[in-house]
């Protein structure tokens, strides 16, 4: 296994459009986290899951977001109704959670996709 | 809330200085620190996690230290090479808020030929 890859790298978009984008993790880990990153500044977590479900979600996670990870593997992140404050690297990771309240588990990132709203 | 800081936000250096870079959070109640390394329009690498029960870890050049009662933790880069530039985030997982990582905005680093 290579490491959490990200497909697609670059996106552009016209304002109004939806996109979605697809995460695939490390195949042993169990959690899957998404952040958002804009220029200079640093990741903001939008959501995680554990396996299939879907743990937590971050208050910038608005109606227009949704993300699934249907099969506890890849993950996929949609947005709706792109606006032009949606562009942004949009970040996952993935760990490998062994139990526990608090796991010792450590955060691999995949090479982002950028998105560009017109 | 839990928030983060990092100082300077850019710092740039000639070829073979040691360096240290600087991370604070406002809340002492973490459960670990990580440093990362992110290159320009690239994701992050993981250089270094601090358990809280830890006061140190150390690979090749780097090492980092973590004082939790202080709400602090540095970066010490040994001989720096221009192959260390690069932006360095640091992140804490709070104890309280879930699993996901609090990142501080980054510094900027610059080591010159």
């Amino acid at each position: 296994d290579t490491g959490v890859s990200q497909d697609p790298r670059h996106k552009i978009t016209k304002r109004g459009q939806n996109v979605t984008f697809r995460c695939d993790p490390i195949s042993e880990h169990n959690r899957l986290y998404w952040y958002r990153q804009t220029l200079g500044q640093g990741p903001e977590f939008l959501t995680y899951f554990q396996n299939e479900a879907q743990l937590e979600k971050s208050r910038l996670l608005s109606d227009r977001f949704s993300a699934e990870r249907p099969k506890g593997s890849f993950s996929t992140l949609e947005i709706q109704r792109t606006e032009q404050g949606d562009s942004a690297m949009y970040l996952c990771a993935s760990s490998l959670w062994a139990g526990g309240t608090y796991g010792a588990n450590e955060q691999y990132f995949g090479p982002g996709t950028r998105l560009t709203v017109t | 809330k839990q928030e983060v800081t990092q100082i300077p936000a850019a710092l740039s250096v000639p070829e073979g200085e040691n360096l240290v870079l600087n991370c604070s959070f406002t809340d002492s109640a973490i459960y670990n620190l990580q440093w990362f390394r992110q290159d320009p329009g690239k994701g992050l690498t993981s250089l270094l996690l601090i358990q809280s029960s830890q006061r140190e870890q150390t690979s090749g050049r780097l090492n980092a230290s973590l004082d939790k009662s202080s709400g602090r933790s540095t970066l010490y880069i040994a001989a720096s090479q221009p192959g260390d530039s690069a932006t360095y985030l640091c992140a804490v997982r709070p104890n309280n808020y879930g699993q996901n990582f609090v990142f501080g905005p980054g510094t900027r680093l610059s080591v010159l030929p």
